[in-house]
Formats: C-alpha cells, structure tokens, sequence
C-alpha cells in the first residue's frame, strides 16, 4: 500500500466551512498528488508536490490550496466547501519501479458537502 | 497537457468472454502507460503496466498493447471471472505527471 494513510477517511461538510484533509506516507516518496474521482469523469489531478514546500496546480486547482511542511505529509485544503467538491479524494506518491514512475495510492478520503 | 481518452465506459461480458478496453493519448512525449483496477469503494491499484519501448506486455490473463505511432494502447482480458467485475482506468505519463482515462466499468456475469 505504499504507506499511505488518509484522514479522516469519511467527513461531511456544511457549505461554506473550511476543511483539511491530511495524507501521510512513511516511505520518503519526493512526489505525492491529489486527486479528486468523480463519475464519468475518472481520476483528475487537484495539485502535487515535489518538495518540502515546493507544490503545483494540476488540472482541478481552483477552491483548493495544499501544504508541505514535512516530507511524510501533504494537506488539502478547501478553503470554502462547496457542493460540487462533494467527492472522494485520493492521494497519492510516484514511487520508481522498472517500467516507469507509477502512482500508488492511498485508501480515499469520501467528502460530502451539503 | 496530456489528455486521455477511454472507450468504452461500460462493457459487460458473460464469463470465460475476453474484454478489452481501448484509449488513447494526446501527447507523443508520454512514455509510461499503466493500468489500474479498482474494486467497489477501494483504492485504484496497478495490474499492468507497460513502457514505450515495448509493444506488448502480458501477465496471466491480461495483457497490453501499445501502438505509439496511433498513440494508443489497449487492455485485454481473457477467460474472464466474475472477479475481474470493477472500473479499470488507463494512464499516460511522462516523468511524473501522470493522466487518467474517465474509467470502463467492466461487469462479468456468470
């Protein structure tokens, strides 16, 4: 499972609240990404990190902001909640293997904004 | 960036059929192309991947395909189990930024 722990696993939400979400991993991985998944629309990519404070936006970027203070945790924030950020949200590392740089991830965290 | 697309987003087979799923990437530098599986409310996990410098990759009963001149890639399934039931997801990479299709549900009835 590549040492990866999300919390908290399931949260619901009143829109307009703010709310952090943590993944952590034990393993030393430089890169580590959020994803959010949604029907139909697959995995999409909110932002990554490959550094202690050295972080991007991916393709899903807007209302969400993250930090890394520390290697082994990567925090998501959404400043505001709203309904369309209901989702479930995975993180993830790219750890080397022989083909290339995979991505594993972690259990899910399952938001619900109402 | 990178765009992905897959076909189809839901195949239904009887078991002991072969599936195959198809996609293709936009962006010619990718060079990594994994496969994930993922079960009813768990995590997306790896069953397959391949390099672009090689054609062909199979393990037991899936294999993929890779055409990089069409830029695209295929998963295939034989003698399929009602296990194999899940949403399999391909991807495109190149270095570390990774892509996804929108994912196939797969369903096999026995």
């Amino acid at each position: 499972d590549a040492g990866i722990t999300q919390s908290p696993r399931h949260k619901v939400t009143e829109t307009g609240t703010p709310v952090t979400l943590r993944c952590h991993q034990t393993e030393n991985h430089r890169y580590m990404y959020w994803y959010r998944q949604d029907p139909g629309h697959g995995l999409r990519l909110i932002h990554y990190s490959y550094g202690v404070k050295d972080t991007d936006k991916g393709e899903v970027s807007d209302g969400y902001s993250v930090s890394r203070s520390k290697t082994e945790d990567f925090l998501l924030t959404l400043e505001s909640a709203t309904s369309s950020q209901t989702s479930v949200y995975f993180c993830a590392i790219s750890k080397k293997v022989y083909s290339g740089n995979t991505i594993y991830f972690g259990e899910g965290s399952w938001l619900t904004v109402v | 960036g990178e765009n992905v697309e897959q076909h189809p987003s839901t195949l239904s087979v009887q078991e002991g059929d072969s599936a195959v799923i198809k996609c293709t990437y936009s962006d010619s530098a990718s060079n990594y192309f994994p496969w994930y599986k993922q079960e009813l409310g768990k995590r997306p996990q790896l069953i397959i991947d391949i390099r672009s410098n090689v054609g062909e990759k199979k393990d037991q009963r899936i294999a993929v395909t890779l055409n990089k001149t069409a830029k695209h890639f295929s998963l295939h399934i034989t003698e399929t189990q009602p296990e194999d039931s899940a949403v399999y997801f391909c991807a495109a990479s190149k270095g570390n930024d990774m892509r996804f299709g929108a994912g196939t549900r797969l369903t096999v009835k026995p």
